[in-house]
């Protein structure tokens, strides 16, 4: 079975701080891995994915996040927040062989204050 | 990618009633999904909208509340029956379009029940 564990349901940083978001995940086949955010009243749009090809991943807006197998782990970071990045974001895993399915973390909830 | 599109964005309905959500993509895509968002949580998998086949539901859901048609591989619906506040979410299509389990996810119903 294969899970998602996002810690920290609130994070609050100050504009141009650094963002670290949290994901550890739970799979005993090698994952596909994905960071979504969703803006208030909006849909979920894919910020970067993991799929083996490198361990480091950049997606838009200036997110990374980095893929540590020892660590289970596939946190997501900015350099310098912006007030635009204040949204949800969720972690989520798949699989091959598991129907394309996504498993979803609880979400992190980003502030941005001044 | 694929471009989603979701009608109605938003509906408030009277408990009792039925409501059917429509998912359109502009392009030919093979696994369609249907989330649930309820208030301030993450989405949960509702079914796989399976073309020319019956939908698979995930434990929890079952057709006769939550029925699915998938007529062609660009549109699908899914209707809420019988509907009291718990079903009050937000309702997401998404469809699997390119490699690694990639999903791009409609803007979302958002479903109020009084």
């Amino acid at each position: 079975a294969q899970s998602v564990t996002q810690l920290g349901s609130h994070v609050s940083v100050s504009e141009g701080a650094l963002v670290l978001l949290r994901c550890n995940y739970s799979s005993s086949v090698p994952p596909y891995l994905f960071w979504y955010v969703q803006y208030p009243n909006q849909g979920l749009q894919l910020l970067l994915k993991y799929t083996s090809a490198a361990t480091l991943v950049k997606g838009i807006n200036g997110f990374e996040a980095e893929f540590k197998k020892s660590e289970t782990s596939f946190h997501l970071t900015k350099p310098s927040a912006h007030m635009s990045d204040a949204a949800e974001y969720f972690c989520a895993v798949s699989f091959t062989g598991g129907g394309n399915k996504l498993t979803f973390g609880t979400g992190t909830q980003l502030k941005v204050e001044l | 990618s694929a471009v989603i599109s979701q009608k109605p964005s938003r509906d408030i309905c009277q408990r009792g009633t039925s409501l059917t959500i429509q998912c359109q993509v502009d392009s030919q895509v093979t696994m369609m999904f249907w989330y649930r968002q309820q208030p301030g949580q993450s989405l949960t998998l509702i079914a796989t909208a399976n073309q020319g086949s019956e939908a698979t539901y995930e434990s929890g859901f079952v057709i006769d509340k939550f029925p699915i048609s998938r007529p062609n591989l660009t549109f699908s619906t899914l209707t809420v029956s019988n509907m009291s506040p718990e079903d009050s979410s937000i309702y997401l299509c998404s469809v699997v379009a390119g490699g690694f389990n990639e999903q791009f996810f409609g803007p979302g119903t958002r479903l109020t029940v009084l």
